[in-house]
């Protein structure tokens, strides 16, 4: 079964940092883009970052451009994404998923989701 | 960056009626690069629908997507009960990616 599921979510204050996980499995990300999208409390989905399969190209929303690098571990199918700076706005549910292409932007639809990690930011 | 409207944006009906959702985009979206998801409480979205009109693999053929442009519509023909959720717009035809702001179909 194709799977993927997040990790490493947490409390952590304004201005910490925090590194995410995204294990996969039935699969290998390898051939694949790979994807952040956040969710706020009530609210919709939001775009992070993408990382081709060769992590020769990465993408950021304006948001969270210059505090986030998105990185992959193909022999380990594993996705990452390093939060530095964080602010109260960055509170969220955060999901991987896998893209239909590298190809940016034209393959980032998203066919398979994590179940999400909570990253909550609070003094 | 592309920004998409979702009407309308919660839904109230019963089983076995048809709901229709519309997306409209701030600009000319190419209507392969637009996808809908479904998203139920405490759960991850998932895909129903890439390329417009394209079902995503096990969706059931009682969701349709349609349009081009600027305006596209998600149609489901008759609801069941394990419809009624939140859904998604996405176009990732234009950098950066984005997602509507949802529609919510609830039971009436």
């Amino acid at each position: 079964e194709v799977q993927l599921l997040e990790s490493g979510g947490g409390l952590v204050q304004p201005g910490g940092s925090l590194r995410l996980s995204c294990a996969a499995s039935g699969f290998s990300i390898s051939t694949y883009g790979m994807t952040w999208v956040r969710q706020a409390p009530g609210k919709g989905l939001e775009w992070v970052s993408g990382i081709s399969s060769g992590s020769h190209s990465t993408h950021y929303a304006d948001s969270v451009k210059g505090r986030f690098t998105i990185s992959r571990d193909n022999s380990r199918n594993m996705l990452y994404v390093q939060m530095n700076s964080l602010r109260a706005e960055d509170t969220a549910v955060y999901y991987c998923a896998r893209v239909f292409s590298s190809s940016w932007p034209r393959g980032y639809g998203m066919d398979v989701w994590g179940q999400g990690t909570t990253v909550t930011v609070s003094s | 960056e592309i920004v998409l409207t979702q009407s309308p944006g919660t839904l109230s009906l019963s089983p076995g009626e048809r709901a229709t959702l519309s997306c409209r985009a701030s600009q000319s979206v190419s209507s392969s690069y637009l996808a809908w998801y479904q998203q139920k409480p405490g759960q991850a979205p998932r895909l129903l629908i890439y390329g417009a009109s394209s079902r995503a693999t096990g969706i059931p053929d009682r969701f349709s997507g349609s349009g081009s442009g600027t305006d596209f519509t998600l149609t489901i023909s008759r609801l069941e009960p394990e419809d009624f959720a939140v859904y998604y717009c996405q176009q990732y035809d234009s950098s950066p990616v984005t997602f509507g702001p949802g529609t919510k179909v609830d039971i009436k």
